[in-house]
């Protein structure tokens, strides 16, 4: 089976620079979540789909960032303005089930972002 | 307060040795619980769920204590290849299938 694809996997920006990310889920899932990971912290969570339907975006800074999943399968993430302090890895992961907890998640190997 | 608080440690100890990790969440209704492990500059990974009766697989055993709220991962016999940091994970109820993640616990196995 196919893990979660995502690209690119570096990105160095200037601050007020834009900057996309692309993630490709596992076949036939459903859900779909962007993680922001800072340098010492753990993953938190931005936004998280079912299909091409939000279910959270209440952590997202939506002054800059914004995503979407159009077609109910790959996503783009996009910040808009940078800043310094969104220098992190962006992860994606997608999940069968949308409710309850069961079998976890699988998690793309990540977009590390730098801003300069 | 945060939803799941763990040690970040770093612990170091030499191989062979056992070493447990504790983490705590702050709601009481929550009712998924696993362990990922994260190596450095990489994705994290799922290690084990933890169930009710606690569970074991080879020498990682999770545990649960619902009264104390929190959640504990055993390694015995350590190797180098432990190496990692161990991400603490909760899914509170309500939350559709949003992971609640800690810090993480650096462990170090040393030769």
């Amino acid at each position: 089976e196919a893990g979660v694809a995502q690209s690119p996997r570096y990105k160095i920006i200037e601050k007020r620079q834009s900057v996309a990310f692309w993630c490709n889920p596992i076949s036939g899932h459903a859900t779909l979540y962007w993680y922001q990971q800072i340098l010492g912290q753990g993953p938190k969570l931005l936004i998280q789909f079912q299909n091409n339907g939000v279910v959270d975006d209440s952590q997202l800074p939506k002054d800059r960032f914004s995503a979407e999943r159009l077609k109910g399968v790959d996503s783009t993430l996009k910040i808009q303005p940078a800043k310094l302090e969104d220098s992190a890895v962006y992860l994606c992961a997608s999940s069968l089930a949308p409710s309850g907890g069961g079998g976890g998640y699988t998690f793309g190997s990540g977009t590390r972002l730098t801003v300069v | 307060r945060k939803e799941v608080e763990q040690d970040p440690g770093p612990f170091n100890v030499p191989e062979g040795a056992t070493v447990a990790f504790n983490c705590t969440y702050s709601n009481s209704a929550s009712q998924s619980f696993f362990w990922y492990r994260q190596d450095c500059r990489k994705e994290p990974k799922l290690l084990m769920s933890v169930y009710s009766s606690g569970n074991e697989d080879g020498r990682f055993t999770a545990q649960l204590n619902r009264a104390s709220q929190y959640i504990s991962l055993l390694i015995r016999d350590s190797k180098l290849s432990d190496s990692a940091t161990y991400l603490c994970v909760v899914n509170p109820p309500n939350t559709g299938n949003q992971f609640y993640f800690g810090t993480g616990t650096s462990l170090t196995v040393i030769p």
